[in-house]
């Protein structure tokens, strides 16, 4: 069945840029919507963006700015880079697939990611 | 603040009835459907509750959505100790143009 698998570094420092990969097996990257979403330690969930296979991106409003989610089909891969990190931005991040705009219905086991000089 | 609003916790003993309320507005819950997803400890959200009212394979009928208006709520029969979870309601934003989800509420199991 299809899985997604989040990989990248569990340390990042202030200031930096997060780069964090979801890998997707079992299945092809086409025809979904591909999403990051994050999660502080102790609180909710957060949406950050999604891709389509075909490359059309949308993030949330209040990242907009420092997000950048991109896709790599020949690799069944997708990315997120989150630049000019701060200790807010310490979170669990996790990959999930979407149904259009209908629910996302596969996610990844997620990483933690800490931002920490 | 979470654009959707649920109450931080929700108890109940084996074998009761629990719901869990989802507040929205017009751009949200009032336009389109919402889904529900369980948080087990450690874990990644699991979908639970889609299109309102709809239960993946493999979901126990014992888990029930239901909507009206502006607000959502994930009903629970038959708790069991395995329900024992943090749950969160999530719905497209058409004025935000994103996914907005709820605060999550920790479901205990007494």
């Amino acid at each position: 069945q299809v899985q997604l698998q989040e990989s990248g570094p569990g340390l990042v420092k202030p200031s930096e840029t997060l780069s964090l990969t979801c890998t997707v097996s079992g299945g092809s990257i086409s025809s979904y919507y591909w999403n990051w979403i994050r999660q502080p330690p102790g609180k909710g969930l957060e949406w950050i963006g999604y891709i389509y296979h075909i490359g059309r991106t949308n993030y949330n409003s209040s990242l907009k700015s420092r997000v950048t989610i991109s896709v790599d089909t020949s690799k069944n891969q997708f990315s997120l880079k989150l630049s000019s990190v701060t200790a807010a931005d310490t979170a669990v991040y996790y990959c999930a697939r979407g149904l259009g705009i209908q629910y996302f219905d596969l996610w990844g086991r997620g990483t933690l990611v800490t931002v920490s000089s | 603040q979470s654009v959707l609003t649920q109450p931080p916790s929700a108890s109940g003993t084996p074998g009761q009835r629990v719901t869990i309320s989802c507040s929205g507005g017009s751009s949200n819950i009032g336009t389109d459907t919402v889904n529900w997803y369980q948080q087990l400890p450690g874990t990644a959200p699991k979908l639970l509750i889609y299109s309102n009212n709809q239960r993946p394979s493999g979901v126990p009928d014992r888990f029930s959505g239901s909507e009206s208006g502006t607000s959502a709520s994930l009903a629970i029969s038959g708790l069991q100790s395995e329900d024992e979870a943090d749950y969160y309601c999530v719905a497209w934003d058409y004025s935000l143009n994103g996914w907005v989800f709820g605060g999550g509420t920790k479901l205990t199991v007494l």
